[in-house]
């Protein structure tokens, strides 16, 4: 049971986009449509952003949005807000378990 | 408002056992699978282990397997993780979790606890 690959942090300023990518194998990312973004300030607990590769929650800012090609997901936030800075993490089913990325820090300059 | 509250953390010395609950409220809790997640001190997050709605299926992670035990009863909407053998590698905040749609698995965590922290050391 390997983490999912992310990158360790990622940058942007704002108004412009940025993606995460989460890579994982054919037995967790690209075998299932159940990936999964989590948001994270410091202190708080995680916020749900996207699911099932790219369905948004209801209340999440259609900014958000998630996508998949085989053993890659990515998330991508247009027109950043200074309060997108945050921890971001990837999560995708793995046949009857559950697997996360180790996260990336997300710097809103 | 839909809510989890988790309770049950502490201080516990390696080889202890610890009980952690969390209580549901603002939806049907026995139509939904629940899960625990970890996250130790400055790390990312670990998926613990999952139960199914009607409590009939359960997963673990490798890491606890054959220590820790998830529950659930439904008549209290109450979720349990039931914490033997700790080990210092235990040490992390403790979240309960929801699933937006699924009674078998939790597939995606919509809904959080706040944590509740447990601290193996002697």
């Amino acid at each position: 049971q390997s983490a999912l690959t992310q990158p360790a942090s990622v940058s942007g300023s704002p108004g412009q986009s940025i993606t995460i990518s989460c890579t994982g194998t054919t037995s967790d990312v690209g075998g299932y449509n159940y990936v999964s973004w989590y948001q994270q300030h410091p202190g708080k607990a995680p916020k749900l952003m996207i699911y099932e590769v790219s369905n948004r929650p209801s209340g999440v800012p259609d900014r958000f949005s998630g996508s998949k090609s085989g053993n890659t997901a990515s998330l991508t936030i247009s027109g950043l807000h200074t309060e997108d800075e945050a921890d971001y993490y990837c999560s995708s089913y793995a046949s009857s378990s559950t697997l996360f990325g180790g996260g990336t820090k997300l710097t809103v300059l | 408002e839909v809510q989890l509250l988790e309770s049950g953390g502490g201080l516990v010395q390696p080889g202890g056992s610890l009980r952690l609950s969390c209580a549901a409220s603002g939806f049907t809790f026995k139509n939904y699978a629940m899960s625990w997640v970890r996250q130790a001190p400055g790390k990312g997050l670990e998926w613990v282990s999952v139960i199914s709605a009607s409590g009939g299926s359960t997963y673990y992670a490798d890491s606890v397997k054959g220590r820790f035990t998830i529950s659930r009863d439904n008549s209290k909407n109450t979720l349990y993780l039931q914490m033997n053998s700790l080990r210092a590698e235990d040490t992390a905040v403790y979240y309960c979790a929801k699933d937006p749609l699924y009674s078998d698995y939790v597939y995606a965590f919509d809904i959080w606890g706040q944590g509740t922290l447990v601290t193996v050391s002697s």
